[in-house]
């Protein structure tokens, strides 16, 4: 149990696009998902939380309106990143949690902007 | 939140226990400690979790001792397929959300 999928696994854009990541629970309902960007030889570097109906918590530094979240049901998440540059470049991993248990994360989005 | 401090890389050998030890002195009385799992394009592997004494699964155990302030994960007879990252986290599990931060990790290479 407690599956978690990103799609796409992988994406290639031009600079200037819109990519969107979808992040889904398949197998829990999860109340609270939260979104990670991860750089090459890097730690996890945690973006914003978002709960079920409400809208996304940032961290410090991420931008709201270039990255884009929407929680709309109890298993979907979604990242949009707005106007995609160069360095939005990243491997993106989402987790998604059933109230107070275990956080369990997506396979990840490699996104490469051209 | 808690932060937590792990070496940085340990290299180990097929058939050998590795122990990865966390120090997380700040631990609040309600947190939590869950260990993760990283392959390269991957995204991170629930371990164990445990908040006090030795939590054991099919896969590791951890020690706490009764301070808290530090923890163990102990991996029996590692493979070459355990070469990874290893994160200690530590998080509050019974208030409130709660958001993981992850520190560096513990690059482990096992050699053949």
């Amino acid at each position: 149990g407690a599956v978690v999928s990103q799609h796409p696994s992988r994406v290639i854009c031009k600079s200037g696009t819109s990519v969107k990541i979808e992040c889904r629970s398949l197998d829990f309902q999860a109340t609270t998902m939260f979104w990670y960007r991860q750089f090459p030889k890097q730690s996890l570097m945690l973006m914003a939380t978002s709960n079920e109906g409400s809208k996304a918590t940032y961290e410090q530094g991420v931008e709201k309106d270039k990255f884009l979240i929407n929680h709309a049901s109890l298993t979907l998440s979604t990242l949009t990143v707005t106007s995609a540059h160069p360095e939005d470049s990243s491997f993106y991993i989402c987790s998604a949690r059933a109230g107070q248990e275990t956080q369990y994360f997506g396979p990840g989005t490699r996104l490469l902007v051209l | 939140l808690a932060k937590t401090t792990q070496p940085i890389s340990m290299d180990s050998y097929e058939g050998q226990e590795v122990n990865i030890t966390c120090s997380h002195n700040n631990i609040a009385t309600n947190d939590y400690i869950t260990w993760y799992q990283q392959f390269p394009s991957q995204g991170p592997r629930f371990i164990i979790q445990g908040y006090k004494t030795k939590v054991t699964n099919e896969v590791a155990s951890l020690f706490i001792p009764a301070d808290r302030k530090s923890s163990t994960l102990s991996l029996p007879r590692v493979s070459l397929s355990d070469t990874a990252v290893y994160y200690c986290l530590v998080g509050d599990r019974l208030g409130g959300y709660n958001k993981l931060i992850f520190g560096a990790g513990t690059r482990l290479a096992v050699h053949p």
